[in-house]
């Protein structure tokens, strides 16, 4: 079945780059999504990637496809304590109808 | 994008009760899901809310424990029955609009004690 890996924890500083990445095991995915949970928040869609691209960059949020390995990275530029959040990958093969599945999500923890 | 508000947006339970949880989209959309999350753990899909049919489950969730109506295009709502503190999570209502595009409700913070 699919699976969605991630890793639990990442710690940064301030104004440094943080890359969160994401691994998933279903070939015929379709679309590859970036959420993120601030504390007692829902689910804020950040960023999306159809799976016959690459790259796609959204101001300070790129996002990187390597199909091939099916593995997904997104990349904070100059982070910010307002950043602090968990950050859930999620793979959809649309064609098949099926709803999201969704990684455990990556911790990701910002210091001044 | 669509505006999702879920009621209540927290609650504290009796075990043993049921609680009714609303999901109201600002447009029509054609598929609308509901997720539950354990403390501390990822989303899992309990079932997709069909319109004008009964909802479709995913496996380990059952009409009987967590009874879904969809009477229209912009609402939904989702009971869980017979609670026990295992039921303690978020439960969240989530909508696709597009192909491509799936957006969640702020959730319900369910505690049962």
């Amino acid at each position: 079945g699919e699976d969605v890996e991630q890793s639990l924890f990442l710690s940064v500083r301030e104004g440094d780059s943080s890359v969160i990445n994401c691994t998933y095991t279903d070939s015929s995915s379709t679309y590859l999504y970036w959420y993120k949970q601030e504390p007692g928040a829902g689910l804020q869609l950040l960023t999306y990637i159809f799976s016959n691209m690459d790259m796609k960059q959204d101001q300070r949020l790129t996002v990187l496809l390597n199909k091939k390995d099916k593995h997904l990275s997104l990349r904070i530029a100059d982070t910010q304590t307002g950043d602090s959040a968990i950050y859930f990958c999620a793979e959809i093969n649309n064609q098949a109808g099926t709803a999201l599945i969704f990684g455990k999500g990556t911790t990701l923890s910002v210091s001044s | 994008s669509a505006v999702i508000s879920q009621k209540p947006s927290r609650d504290i339970c009796q075990r043993g009760t049921s609680l009714t949880i609303q999901c109201q989209v600002d447009s029509q959309v054609t598929m609308m899901f509901w997720y539950r999350q354990q403390p501390g753990q990822s989303l899992t899909l309990i079932a997709t809310a069909n319109q004008g049919s009964e909802a479709t489950y995913e496996s380990g969730f059952v009409i009987d424990k967590f009874p879904i109506s969809r009477p229209n295009l912009t609402f939904s709502t989702l009971t869980v029955s017979n609670m026990s503190p295992e039921d303690s999570s978020i439960y969240l209502c989530s909508v696709r609009q597009e192909a491509d595009t799936q957006y969640f409700g702020p959730g319900t913070r369910l505690t049962v004690l």
